[in-house]
């Protein structure tokens, strides 16, 4: 299965929200509640942001929110902190019991 | 606290094998759903399988018939088995520990780098 897609860069000035899209199929993003968001700084480890299409792990701050329309999810991040400039990749069950993530976003925080 | 460490990176020849291993504290390898995610220098997240509680694993296609997920219960380790390997495969390989209902990746290792070049 390929990758579900992202836009490549995202940005906003500190304060503002950014909103990443990602973009699947009927087959994975649409087929099930089971996408997950996660955070990336350079030569670190992902991090969980969310989890179910909504849901937030302990300690994850609630300027991070989740949603999912038809075959696209999106990632709002409200109120950017320098610290959110960092890679951004979906991921979603894609049945079968495989897992595919995003392509992955550039957030820069002007 | 749960911590993954991997470790078994190194450079490899074309055709040659290697085999990553993933130390668990602070969780059971063995009950849980355990995944190994590959990121290709400057590129993104791809998933390369999966071994569930119960002990079924499961791959992407382009690794099939060519890697294998395994675990010891005694040693809380996860083992990624990788053998016919290619330039593609150059990645930083990390191990993750899931949730065992939803596939969301919580728990992370930080990494362990597998060159392939002549």
């Amino acid at each position: 299965q390929s990758a579900l897609t992202q836009p490549p860069s995202a940005s906003g000035s500190p304060g503002q929200s950014v909103t990443i899209s990602c973009t699947g199929s009927s087959t994975d993003v649409g087929g099930f509640k089971f996408v997950s968001w996660y955070q990336q700084h350079p030569g670190k480890a992902p991090k969980l942001l969310i989890y179910e299409v909504t849901k937030r792990p302990s300690g994850v701050p609630d300027r991070f929110s989740g949603s999912k329309s038809a075959n696209t999810a999106s990632l709002t991040v409200s109120g950017l902190q320098a610290e959110d400039e960092a890679d951004y990749y979906c991921g979603s069950y894609g049945g079968n019991d495989n897992f595919i993530f995003g392509t992955g976003t550039r957030v820069s925080v002007l | 606290d749960v911590q993954l460490v991997e470790s078994g990176g190194a450079l490899v020849q074309p055709g040659g094998s290697l085999r990553l291993s993933c130390s668990a504290s602070g969780f059971s390898v063995s009950t849980s759903y355990m995944s190994w995610v590959r990121q290709a220098p400057g590129k993104g997240l791809e998933w390369v399988s999966f071994i569930y509680g119960g002990g079924t694993r499961y791959y992407a296609d382009f690794v099939k018939g060519r890697f294998t997920i395994s675990r010891d219960r005694s040693e809380n380790t996860l083992f990624l088995q990788m053998s016919n390997l290619r330039a593609e495969d150059t990645a930083v390989y990390y191990c993750a520990g899931l949730y065992n209902t939803n596939w969301a990746h919580p728990w992370w290792g930080q990494g362990t780098l597998v060159t392939v070049s002549s």
